[in-house]
């Protein structure tokens, strides 16, 4: 049970593009969603909090202009990276907490970004 | 702002030795401290949750205890195996439902 699917698990793309990642919950209602940022061999970095039905809350330092977070369902939270860049090629992982385990978290199996 | 460390950064045994992986944090007003593995590529899995009141959890050959007034955890993994070859990390839960990582413990386990 507490199953997050995340797609897609990998996407190159072009400089200033737009790539979307999707995060679905599919066995239990997420009413929240944290989105995280992995860089090689360092900690995961949380980006944003997504809330069903209100804006997304964002860490100090990134950009909610580019990093665009949507929590439109109670199964689905997306995030959208606007005008790709190089330097935002990272692997990004999405999280929900569990209805089953208290203070427990979920995790999507991340999204490999490759801008070129 | 709570900095989470976790050592070694990696770490090679034969198989069948039971290995240590050590994780500490700066503040201890946590709610709770979590272990988790990845596989390279992949998302995370939960390995073990300790509340804050409780002082260790086990499952199977793992074994993961807290000390919060120290700002210390460890995960014990006994009899390791090839498949437990991943990177551990380590997080600790604070207000506002957040958790804060290590940049965890890269274990290959030898066969």
């Amino acid at each position: 049970g507490a199953v997050v699917s995340q797609h897609p698990s990998r996407v190159i793309c072009k400089s200033g593009t737009s790539v979307k990642i999707e995060c679905r919950s599919l066995d239990f209602q997420a009413t929240t969603m944290f989105w995280y940022r992995q860089f090689p061999k360092k900690s995961l970095m949380l980006m944003a909090t997504s809330n069903e039905g209100s804006k997304a809350t964002y860490e100090q330092g990134v950009e909610k202009d580019k990093f665009l977070i949507n929590h439109a369902s109670l199964t689905l939270s997306t995030l959208t990276v606007t005008s790709a860049h190089p330097e935002d090629s990272s692997f990004y992982i999405c999280s929900a907490p569990r209805p089953d385990l208290s203070g427990g978290y979920t995790f999507g199996s991340g999204t490999r970004l490759t801008v070129v | 702002k709570q900095e989470v460390t976790q050592i070694p950064a990696a770490l090679s045994v034969p198989e069948g030795e039971n290995l240590v992986l050590n994780c500490s944090f700066t503040d201890s007003a946590i709610y709770n401290l979590q272990w988790f593995r990845q596989d390279p590529g992949k998302g995370l899995t939960s390995l073990l949750l300790i509340q804050s009141s409780q002082r260790e959890q086990t499952s199977g050959r793992l074994n993961a205890s807290l000390d919060k007034s120290s700002g210390r955890s460890t995960l014990y993994i006994a009899a390791s195996q090839p498949g437990d070859s991943a990177t551990y990390l380590c997080a600790v839960m604070e207000y506002g439902n957040k958790l804060v990582f290590g940049a965890g413990t890269i274990l290959r386990v030898k066969s």
